[in-house]
């Protein structure tokens, strides 16, 4: 079975401060890690997937398998990054299938 | 490009009902996945169809099912309706390759009373 586990249902930091959203996972295969983020009054969207290694936004996400983790990361949060972000999974051939975490909300005080 | 859509927007039924929603993918794509989401359980995987067939299915019973057209449309149709599936629920198209991005729509708000 998959699972994701996001840890944090809210986090608040202030402008300018780090910011790290923790995403756990359980997967028995090579699994394909994904953040999306959901801002106020927008559809779900992709904020990056860990096999194109690509900081989005400012935002990095490291896959490190021996803790099973895929944490989200941002030295200097802007408060236009307030919004709910969402940790994902897909494993194998499992077509058209992805295990969401929980979500976490952020909120990045001026 | 356009995006995904979806009708209705809102939906309100009562107990036992049924109801159709409809989901129009991004031109090209092939691939359309269900999401349904609820404050308590988050977002949880339906079924996702490929060229008219289903392809995957999530831990939900029959009442929920489905459909694709030949233009890769979709439907979801979830048979006498019970309190609980008041939900957001979500259609998200791809390419259909594994893994691919998905891209979302809005969503459709069912209410059952």
């Amino acid at each position: 079975a998959q699972r994701v586990t996001q840890p944090e249902k809210l986090l608040s930091v202030f402008k300018g401060a780090p910011v790290e959203l923790k995403c756990n996972y359980s997967y028995s295969g090579s699994p394909e890690l994904f953040w999306y983020v959901q801002y106020s009054r927008q559809r779900l969207q992709l904020l990056l997937r860990h096999i194109s290694r690509e900081s989005i936004k400012g935002f990095t996400a490291d896959l490190n398998k021996g803790e099973t983790s895929f944490h989200l990361k941002k030295p200097f949060a802007q408060e236009e990054d307030s919004a709910m972000y969402y940790c994902a999974l897909a494993g194998g051939t499992s077509y058209g299938k992805l295990t969401f975490g929980q979500g976490t909300i952020l909120t990045v005080h001026p | 490009k356009a995006g995904v859509t979806q009708t209705p927007r809102y939906l309100i039924k009562t107990r036992g009902q049924q109801v159709t929603l409809s989901c129009s993918p991004i031109s090209g794509h092939r691939s359309v996945s269900w999401y349904q989401q609820t404050p308590g359980q988050g977002l949880q995987f339906l079924f996702e169809y490929f060229s008219e067939t289903q392809r995957n299915k999530g831990n939900f019973p029959g009442r929920f099912s489905g459909r694709q057209f030949s233009n890769s449309r979709s439907e979801m149709n979830v048979s006498t309706l019970e309190l609980g599936d008041s939900a957001l629920y979500l259609c998200a198209s791809s390419s259909g390759l594994p893994n691919d991005e998905q891209f979302f729509g809005p969503g459709t708000r069912l209410t059952v009373l």
